[in-house]
């Protein structure tokens, strides 16, 4: 059974903090995807990283996608309480092509 | 476009009790899913169906039936509830299973009392 850990899985902070958040497996993904979800409502993806090594930037978001495939990171720099939320990391099964999702981080950020 | 939509919102049902989830998509996407998200659990698969007429269990079926009858609906059935299928259920869709991108509905809680 493919599993991916995500951490922490909760997160508080001040407006203006960078913060970092993890996504691990000791399974490989085809691809990797990253959702944020707000109360009452459904995912969004963010991002979808595809190649080992490869880095995304969503304006103050920065995505990574670990060299085996296996981990991923999310990284907000001078975090906005806009930025609160549930922060979902989800991996493509490359058996299946279904996605397994983390249990899911919860973010907030204090004005 | 309303992209997906999911009624009800919220809904309260006794044990024994029967209902179904309804999901409408306008997107034509061929890929549809349903999710149950528990607290700390992130999103398990419960269903999914590649196009109509064609539906298969994920990793949570037990409880829940579905049917795909037309591109845009997804109905997930759940015949006798129990405590344990109270959740957030989100239908989601995707245009392809090589990327599998997937756009959400806004949820139905479900309570089971």
């Amino acid at each position: 059974t493919q599993l991916l850990e995500q951490s922490p899985q909760f997160l508080s902070i001040q407006e203006g903090e960078n913060l970092t958040v993890y996504c691990n497996s000791s399974s490989v993904f085809s691809s990797l995807q990253w959702y944020r979800q707000e109360p009452g409502e459904g995912p969004v993806l963010l991002v979808t990283v595809v190649t080992g090594g490869e880095v995304k930037k969503l304006k103050r978001l920065t995505f990574q996608f670990g060299d085996a495939r296996k981990d991923s990171s999310l990284h907000i720099t001078a975090a906005q309480p806009g930025d609160t939320g549930l922060y979902l990391c989800a991996g493509r099964s490359s058996n299946t092509g279904k996605l397994i999702f983390g249990q899911g981080t919860t973010l907030q950020v204090k004005p | 476009n309303a992209g997906v939509t999911q009624t009800p919102k919220f809904r309260i049902l006794k044990i024994g009790q029967s209902m179904t989830l309804q999901c409408t998509q306008d997107m034509n996407h061929n890929y549809m899913y349903w999710y149950r998200q528990d607290p700390g659990m992130g999103l398990k698969l419960i269903y999914y169906s590649v196009g109509a007429g064609i539906t298969d269990k994920g990793e949570v079926p037990n409880g829940y039936n579905v049917s795909r009858s037309t591109t845009e609906d997804f109905p997930l059935r759940l015949e006798l509830a129990a405590p344990s299928q109270t959740s957030v259920y989100f239908c989601a869709t995707s245009q392809d299973r090589v990327r599998n991108e997937q756009f959400f509905g806004p949820g139905t809680r479900l309570t089971v009392l």
